[in-house]
Order: C-alpha cells, then sequence, then structure tokens
C-alpha cells in the first residue's frame, strides 16, 4: 500500500514568516494529494489538495508544490499568523479516495 | 462544500458495552464512506471502507467483528463498537467524497471521541 512519510514533525515559527512541510509517498500510482488542518478534537478541514497532473497550486497565502518524479508535495504557508497554529497532515490517494495519511505536523505560531 | 454529520459527538460508555455511531451525508448521496480512528497526538488510521449494500472492506489488523460496519442507505453509514473495552477509547471519524472529476473532494464528519471506562 501507499506511505506517506511528513516531516517536521513539529514546527515553530515567529507570525510573518513562512512555514513548509514536506511530504513524500511511495506509490507512483497516487494521483491526488490533499493538505488538511486539524485542530484539537475537530474534524481536519481541507485547506488545499493538488492533483498529480498539475505542479503547483496556490490559495491566498498557503501554496502546495508536487514533484512527481521525486515523488515528493509540499505545503507552503506564507505570511503566518497565530490562527494558522494547528496540526497539519498530507495525504496520498490512488484511485478510490483511500487516504494514506502523514503523521502529522503541529505547527506553532509565536506571536 | 458538502457536509458529512456525525453523531454522537462524545460517548462515554462502562467495559463491554456497545457504540453505534453514525455518519450521515446531508446534501449528496456517498455510496462509499471511510471509517478512520485518530489516538491522542497520532495520525488518522483508516479502519474500513463502507460501501452501500455489500459488505464493509476492512484494513489489516481492523477486527471486522468488533468493528460492525453497516451502510443501508446512500446518506447512512454506522459503525458498532461491539463489546468496548479501554483500548478501544479513541477518536473515531467518517468520511465521504463528493463531486465529480476534479471536483472531486473528501470530506470528514466531525469525529466521535469515545471513552471507555
Amino acid at each position: 500500500g501507499e506511505n506517506v512519510e511528513q516531516h517536521p514533525s513539529t514546527l515553530s515559527v515567529q507570525e510573518g514568516d513562512s512555514a513548509v512541510i514536506k511530504c513524500t509517498y511511495s506509490d507512483s500510482a497516487s494521483n491526488y494529494f490533499p493538505w488538511y488542518k486539524q485542530e484539537l478534537g475537530k474534524r481536519p478541514q481541507l485547506i488545499i489538495d493538488i492533483r498529480s497532473n498539475v505542479g503547483e497550486k496556490k490559495d491566498q497565502r498557503i501554496a502546495v508544490t508536487l514533484n512527481k518524479t521525486a515523488k515528493h508535495f509540499s505545503l507552503h504557508i506564507t505570511e503566518t499568523q497565530p490562527e494558522d497554529s494547528a496540526v497539519y497532515f498530507c495525504a496520498a490517494v490512488i484511485g478510490d479516495y483511500k487516504l494514506s495519511f502523514g503523521a502529522g505536523t503541529t505547527v506553532t505560531v509565536r506571536a | 462544500g458538502a457536509v458529512v454529520s456525525q453523531h454522537p459527538s462524545w460517548v462515554i460508555c462502562k467495559s463491554g458495552t456497545s457504540v453505534k455511531i453514525e455518519c450521515r451525508s446531508l446534501d449528496f448521496q456517498a455510496t462509499t464512506m471511510f471509517w478512520y480512528r485518530q489516538f491522542p497526538k497520532q495520525s488518522l488510521m483508516l479502519m474500513a471502507t463502507s460501501n452501500e449494500g455489500s459488505k464493509a472492506t476492512y484494513e489489516q489488523g481492523v477486527e471486522k467483528d468488533k468493528f460492525l460496519i453497516n451502510h443501508a442507505s446512500l446518506t447512512l453509514s454506522t459503525l458498532t463498537v461491539t463489546s468496548a473495552h479501554p483500548e478501544d477509547s479513541s477518536f473515531y471519524i467518517c468520511s465521504a467524497h463528493a463531486g465529480t472529476g476534479n471536483n472531486e473532494k473528501l470530506f470528514f464528519g466531525s469525529g466521535t471521541q469515545l471513552s471507555v471506562l
């Protein structure tokens, strides 16, 4: 099955700085890569996603890049704000929407 | 986006009892739903794929007789934790995908925090 690795496990940034989270996947057949933000005790919220036919996607302060050859994808958050503090999960999907999640990154934005 | 409703949001039960969790797609039909569990400070682990009108597909290591899944309609899947024990205490969350083509996305229910005493 698919194996997704996520780094770092924790990330502390100063407000206004950028945060980058990186994930790698093992199965070259994976074709959909969503990123989720989860606050304590709440459901994961989709923040951005990218499909395998696209190399980069941006939505305001959030961007995702995908390198299919290297089988890695990254989340970039610019101009971080305290409300960006949460756990972020990357995931990879093959075909039927069975998500394989990364281990998660706890992001702390220091005011 | 599409709405997935999950109930209850939290439940406390005694060891040995069974607990049923419901997952509903409110504004779309879901032929497939997924059930995950999440331990504190860990990632989400897929337990099973719930298929409308047929048996669920369980991931390796998940006991199908302990975690009963029923997907009786296109908008409802239920997960029953049978003879619950303290080690079953966890956050259980369902998901369903909606949309078509490049607009197809996965939406999560609000989750159920199960505590077994």
